[in-house]
């Protein structure tokens, strides 16, 4: 199956490190995806990796991906108040290209 | 600036009537997508299409109706047939390649009473 799971909640201290976590099923994914959702916005794309990386670091964000686990995690360094969002994990697939799988979001709360 | 436009923003409908979410696109895309977002869920594909002229059902199609006419243009229509259709709508375009991202929408968010 093409299922990809999150935790729904999320709350850390501002300056803190965040980490949000997906594990997806199906090891045909070729992209894996990190969208940024702010209330009443549509998604924003912060970053993706390739399915043979193991990890990718992007300013603030570091995406780390254990294909043998089927794990992916996006970490959010000195997370600030505006990081506050809902962030989905996505996949398209090698079978597939037509269409991103995601997952079920993950509300961030950052507090002072 | 190029970009992906759904409108409007807020849609407010009567149970039994049809009504059709706008989504438009100048990125020369061919692939177009609607998505539904409800609370605690992840989201989920309504319908797409890859070229003008083309559609496929995605895994919530059921009550949905879709239109590809022009390459710019992806128009959703919720159908009376829908049976629980308060719920956030994303659309999105992407060019047929899979090393690229999807541009999204800002979201309507219809409401139906």
């Amino acid at each position: 199956g093409e299922d990809v799971e999150q935790s729904l909640f999320l709350s850390v201290r501002e300056g803190d490190s965040s980490v949000i976590n997906c594990t997806y099923t199906d090891s045909s994914s070729t992209y894996l995806y990190w969208y940024k959702q702010e209330p009443g916005a549509g998604l924003q794309l912060l970053t993706y990796i390739f399915s043979n990386m193991d990890m990718k670091q992007d300013q603030r964000l570091t995406v780390l991906l254990n294909k043998k686990d089927k794990h992916l995690s996006l970490r959010i360094a000195d997370t600030q108040t505006g990081d506050s969002a809902i962030y989905f994990c996505a996949e398209t697939f090698s079978y597939n290209t037509d269409k991103l799988i995601f997952g079920t979001g993950t509300r961030l709360q950052v507090f002072p | 600036d190029g970009g992906i436009t759904q409108s409007p923003k807020y849609l407010f409908r009567k149970e039994g009537q049809n009504v059709t979410l706008s989504c438009e696109q100048n990125l020369n895309h061919d692939a177009m997508y609607w998505y539904r977002q409800d609370p605690g869920q992840g989201l989920r594909l309504i319908y797409y299409s890859q070229i003008v002229n083309d559609f496929q059902k995605g895994d919530i199609a059921e009550g949905y109706s879709v239109s590809r006419e022009k390459k710019e243009s992806f128009p959703l229509t919720v159908t009376s047939a829908q049976k629980n259709p308060t719920a956030f709508y994303l659309c999105a375009s992407s060019s047929n390649r899979v090393d690229t991202e999807a541009f999204f929408g800002q979201g309507t968010r219809l409401t139906v009473v």
